[in-house]
């Protein structure tokens, strides 16, 4: 079955650390994107990518990292420079074409202990 | 960016209650794209509207998009406890990415 995969579901963080989220897809979509939840609230867009070897910073990209080097990859480095991380991680990918909605991983959820 | 207010943000309904979530901007919306988040799951893609005044329905859920593009909603008849969980509206801006909502926080009690 097609979809996308994120790993870890938890993860747990020091302070000081990078971290690195995985989000791998086999739908052979262009676009994917990874949103920050917080609780009880939307969700935010960090980084998104529309081909490979190319992303763009969404609306809270500091403190965060990425790379698109396979079309099916888009991995998410959360580096010491975030300073409150703790959140719920979600990958999404997508197609051009009119009507088809984003497609979400599972989420990834850190916590910094 | 382009801002999405959406509400209210919780709504507690009896089971076999109507439920309706809005969702407004100042500026003319391109597209709009509802989801589904369940209690500790993620979002879900429910239907995209795209034209103005446009109506679609599913099942017990009917979307609504303004006549002049700056709202939508969505209304849920007769709730059942499977409708538990967060509701968001997203505009797909002239970008392709999704600025969401905050969401609407759906109870349904049995």
């Amino acid at each position: 079955d097609g979809g996308i995969t994120q790993s870890p579901k938890y993860l747990f963080r020091k302070e000081g650390q990078n971290v690195t989220l995985s989000c791998e897809q086999n739908l052979n979509h262009d676009a994917m994107y990874w949103y920050r939840q917080d609780p009880g609230q939307g969700l935010r867009l960090i980084y998104y990518s529309q081909i490979v070897n190319d992303f763009q910073k969404g609306d809270i990209a500091e403190g965060y990292s990425v790379s698109r080097e396979k079309k099916e990859s888009f991995p998410l480095t959360v580096t010491s420079a975030q300073k409150n991380p703790t959140a719920f991680y979600l990958c999404a990918s997508s197609i051009a074409a009119q009507g088809i909605g984003y497609t979400f991983g599972s989420g990834t959820r850190l916590t910094v202990v | 960016g382009q801002q999405v207010m959406q509400i209210p943000q919780y709504q507690h309904v009896q089971e076999g209650e109507d439920f309706t979530t809005y969702c407004n901007s100042s500026t003319t919306l391109s597209n709009i794209q509802w989801y589904k988040q369940r209690p500790g799951g993620h979002p879900v893609f429910l239907i995209q509207l795209v034209k103005s005044g446009e109506v679609k329905k599913q099942k017990r859920l009917t979307f609504q998009f303004g006549e002049a593009k700056k709202n939508s909603s969505l209304h849920i008849t007769a709730t059942q406890t499977t409708d538990v969980g967060t509701y968001f509206c997203a505009d797909s801006g002239s970008a392709r990415q999704l600025t969401f909502g905050s969401g609407t926080q759906l109870t349904v009690l049995p």
